[in-house]
């Protein structure tokens, strides 16, 4: 059972453009929600992240939305560059001294020049 | 520079062979975890360890084996019991102060042949 889904496994959106990938959750104890952006062969880095109490967080072209109330999460990438595909998880977590993720499956975003 | 080293980054294996993939960090860290990546299914977590000569099965520990003897490493031996061992393994490290943010090696490929 997949506690963090990522319905959409790709994406394509033209340079200049806002990408938006989504996120939706079902465990309602998750507190804590990342996004990590992975090129092939890499490990993932961190990108964004945002804490339950706000509901948004911006860095740059980035943009996390949080709707607790739809269990729901988006990435905004405003504008959207060619060096922006690369595969896009969302992960999330609860309150603990573990602080283990729970990811998503991910999803291959590419900008089109 | 800190960060987390892991080899080798390719690894072949016959079947029936155990093998050990290596994870080192020099950010003082205190928990590290190993995931697995396989395509369309995300990150799932392997092992982790919160501390020094301890450590907790994830969600797909079978097969698998650790050992935190020391701070800076986290060894990964993958058994013959592992069932369908290839894949792209990633090992990552959190610290006390902000274990929100987890940081990832560059991953190591495991092909069994």
């Amino acid at each position: 059972d997949q506690q963090v889904k990522q319905n959409s496994p790709s994406l394509s959106v033209q340079e200049g453009r806002i990408s938006i990938l989504n996120c939706d959750y079902t465990n309602s104890m998750f507190d804590y929600f990342l996004w990590y952006k992975k090129y092939p062969a890499e490990g993932p880095t961190f990108l964004i992240s945002i804490s339950s109490i706000k509901d948004k967080n911006e860095d740059g072209r980035f943009t996390v939305f949080l709707n607790k109330s739809a269990k729901h999460l988006s990435l905004h990438i405003v504008p959207s560059q060619p060096g922006d595909s690369a595969v896009y998880f969302c992960a999330a977590s609860v309150p603990g001294s573990a602080r283990q993720l729970t990811f998503g499956s991910g999803t291959q975003l590419t900008v089109l020049p | 520079d800190g960060g987390i080293t892991q080899s080798p980054k390719y690894l072949f294996r016959k079947e029936g062979q155990n093998v050990t993939l290596s994870c080192e960090q020099n950010l003082n860290h205190d928990a590290m975890y190993w995931y697995r990546q396989d395509p369309g299914q995300g990150l799932r977590l392997i092992y982790y360890s919160q501390i020094v000569n301890d450590f907790q099965k994830g969600d797909i520990a079978e097969g698998y084996s650790v050992s935190r003897e020391k701070k800076e490493s986290f060894p990964l031996t993958v058994t013959s019991a592992q069932k369908n061992p290839t894949a792209f393994y990633l090992c990552a490290s959190t610290s006390r102060f902000d274990s929100n943010t987890i940081y990832f090696g560059e991953g190591s490929w495991l092909t069994v042949v």
